[in-house]
């Protein structure tokens, strides 16, 4: 099994839909969770910290589910600059502080 | 907004060749780590490096590879001899803190090796 798994789409919705993205990971031991956004050929940006209790940043929601390892996206009243490949990250939490990425799902809103 | 820089953007080298991929994280952070992205395929994680140690590495990162803070600013990545494969995108990130925050990547360096 993969360390971050996720559905790679991509996910072609119309301009003010709602959009959801779910992400697995491999390690019940995983201490911080994250959503990036990454634009083509740029750098990840930080969207939001994920935390057990979910949590929300204006049209962005963000749950943990540690029992099923899962954590999700939710993107609503979706704008045509949400187009981008959005990426699970993981922190294992261990000593060496690595975050692990996954491949990323592509979403494409269109007018 | 503090911003991770690095240099040069965009790197051509021979296969063989050693190349010095520099980063300057932001001033207050602490922790500072190494990632590649091959074209088309996921950021994989290379390198980590707290209080002027590795804290650990990834299997890609083998004895070609060496990471180094010179200074109190600069954060360097080298690669000895590089092959065909290194060719990616080689981004630096710093973060306040081990697990808690997330990271903050610089805009890239793009190795391209002939």
């Amino acid at each position: 099994r993969k360390e971050v798994e996720q559905d790679p789409g991509p996910f072609n919705v119309p301009e003010g839909a709602t959009v959801a993205f779910n992400c697995t990971y491999s390690n019940s031991a995983s201490q911080s969770f994250f959503w990036y956004r990454q634009d083509c050929r740029k750098e990840p940006k930080l969207l939001m910290s994920v935390y057990s209790s979910g949590n929300e940043d204006g049209r962005f929601t963000a749950q943990l589910n540690r029992a099923s390892q899962y954590i999700s996206l939710l993107i609503r009243d979706s704008k045509l600059s949400d187009s981008a490949t959005y990426l699970c990250a993981v922190n294992l939490g261990t000593g060496g502080f690595k975050t692990i990425f996954g491949a990323g799902t592509r979403l494409f809103v269109k007018a | 907004e503090p911003e991770v820089t690095q240099t040069p953007s965009h790197q051509v080298t021979q296969m063989g060749q050693e190349v010095i991929l520099r980063c300057v994280p932001i001033s207050n952070h602490l922790y500072f780590y190494w990632y590649r992205q091959i074209l088309g395929q996921k950021v994989e994680f290379l390198v980590s490096f707290y209080n002027n140690e590795i804290s650990e590495k990834s299997e890609i990162f083998d004895d070609q590879f060496s990471v180094e803070r010179p200074d109190g600013s600069n954060f360097t990545l080298k690669i000895r001899s590089t092959k065909l494969e290194d060719s990616a995108m080689y981004f630096c990130a710093s973060s306040e803190a081990e697990t808690n925050y997330g990271y903050t990547f610089g805009s890239g360096t793009r190795l391209t090796v002939v």
